[in-house]
């Protein structure tokens, strides 16, 4: 069974940095990308980017491109999202979904992370 | 960008009717392989997404043979036969075609 098991919960200082863990398992992840997705309270969804698991391409959303970063790591099949320079805009539940490349659709999601950027 | 617009942004239904939702794209979905990228999600409060519907029409596994979609280019339909207790939540149609990929604003889906 395909899994997305993310980090917990995380309150965060206006400025800091947050990574978030992506553990994937149940499947070898060979013609699939990793997105990252985040939803603020009582909004919408919003995409941040994506990964390819096999070459570490990353492709990032206008709106993060400077202070967000995604990585992959091999061995433990795990991707990261690091975002810098927080502020409380980015308060929100943060996703992290497959795309498989036979639906060509968001087809397994995480279970979410909540981050709270408060002073 | 390809925005992606959703009516209504509300609809009250009542169990056991159906219920329709619209979401223009403002341009093509056609891929160059032949396929429309679009996708229909759902969310429950309190929960993650779930895909729906991918390329339009086709069910995701476990996905209700009441729920279905259609259209073509530009403009499509989500449309639940006969409206369920369980079926409550946000509907989001996306297009996962080009960077950056995008959602509709949502559409809630409420008992009336």
């Amino acid at each position: 069974q395909v899994q997305l098991v993310q980090s917990g919960a995380e309150e965060k200082k206006p400025g800091a940095s947050l990574k978030v863990s992506c553990k994937t398992s149940g499947h070898n992840f060979v013609g699939y990308y990793i997105h990252w997705v985040r939803q603020a309270p009582g909004q919408g969804l919003e995409w941040m980017g994506w990964i390819d698991p096999n070459s570490g391409a990353p492709d990032y959303a206008p709106n993060f491109q400077g202070r967000f970063t995604m990585t992959w790591d091999t061995s433990t099949t795990t991707a990261y999202m690091e975002l810098n320079r927080l502020t409380s805009d980015d308060t929100a539940m943060y996703y992290c979904v497959r795309e498989d490349d036979y639906f060509d659709a968001f087809d397994i999601w995480g279970q979410g992370t909540m981050v709270t950027v408060s002073s | 960008d390809i925005v992606m617009t959703q009516t209504p942004r509300s609809s009250p239904v009542i169990l056991g009717q159906p219920a329709s939702i619209s979401c223009k794209s403002s341009q093509s979905l056609v891929h160059s392989d032949g396929n429309t990228y679009l996708s229909w999600l759902h969310q429950r409060p309190g929960q993650p997404p779930r895909l729906l519907l991918y390329k339009i029409s086709n069910r995701f596994l476990g996905v209700p043979d009441r729920f279905s979609g259609s259209g073509a280019g530009t403009d499509f339909t989500l449309k639940i036969s006969r409206v369920e207790a369980e079926d409550v939540g946000i509907y989001y149609c996306m297009q996962p075609l080009q960077s950056p990929y995008t959602f509709g604003q949502g559409t809630k889906l409420e008992i009336k």
